[in-house]
């Protein structure tokens, strides 16, 4: 069965405390791995997009990286703004497969 | 300027009701997607479309049913709202072409069935 799973569920950093969400995932067939960033009462908002092992891809102080297995969403000095539900998503065929997200807090 | 849509925002409604979620999007995107999520949990796919006329039912179990008469618009129904419909509804539209553009989602409909 198909499966994307994250951790942690939730992350407290202080302002300027790098750190780093994990997304592991089992799609069959995967053709691209999403990373999404939630704030409350809103639909997700598109990050990245990872096509192959290896890729990696930046915005601001987020970078993205994939591996066979896992997906990781590395976080630079954040923000106060950077505070959100942060979703990974595998892509094979009829839709996306999300997972539950992690919701990040920063605090300064 | 190009988007997505969805009314209303919040809906309070009574047991038994009928009531329609309107989609609506200006990208001329060929596939639209309808998804529920609850809190702390993944969005589950319950309908989705590849273009005029095409319909099909998600990987969740739901008692929905969805239309596609014009590019733009996928309204979702339920003939009969019951507190097991409570949720919040994502709606969701992709290029056919460019799996790699990802999603783009409307704001949702926070639904409440009491």
């Amino acid at each position: 069965e198909d499966q994307v799973t994250q951790s942690p569920e939730a992350l407290r950093l202080q302002e300027g405390e790098s750190s780093s969400l994990n997304c592991s995932y089992t799609v069959s067939g995967l053709r691209g791995l999403f990373w999404y960033r939630q704030d409350p009462g809103k639909g997700p908002e598109f990050l990245f997009t990872l096509y192959s092992a290896g890729e990696e891809k930046e915005k601001e102080r987020l970078k993205a990286t994939l591996t066979k297995k896992e997906s990781f969403l590395h976080i630079t000095a954040p923000k106060p703004e950077d505070s959100a539900t942060y979703l990974c998503a595998g892509g094979a065929g009829t839709a996306l497969i999300f997972g539950k997200g992690t919701t990040l807090s920063v605090s300064s | 300027e190009a988007d997505i849509y969805q009314t209303p925002r919040y809906l309070v409604i009574g047991t038994g009701k009928k009531i329609t979620l309107e989609c609506s999007q200006t990208m001329g995107h060929d596939k639209m997607y309808w998804y529920q999520q609850d809190p702390g949990m993944e969005l589950h796919l319950i309908h989705y479309s590849y273009g005029v006329n095409s319909t099909e039912k998600g990987d969740l179990s739901s008692e929905s049913t969805v239309s596609r008469i014009r590019t733009e618009h996928f309204p979702l129904t339920l003939e009969s709202a019951r507190p097991s419909h409570t949720s919040q509804y994502l709606c969701a539209s992709s290029d056919f072409t460019a799996l790699g553009g990802g999603y783009t989602f409307g704001s949702g409909t926070r639904l409440t069935v009491v």
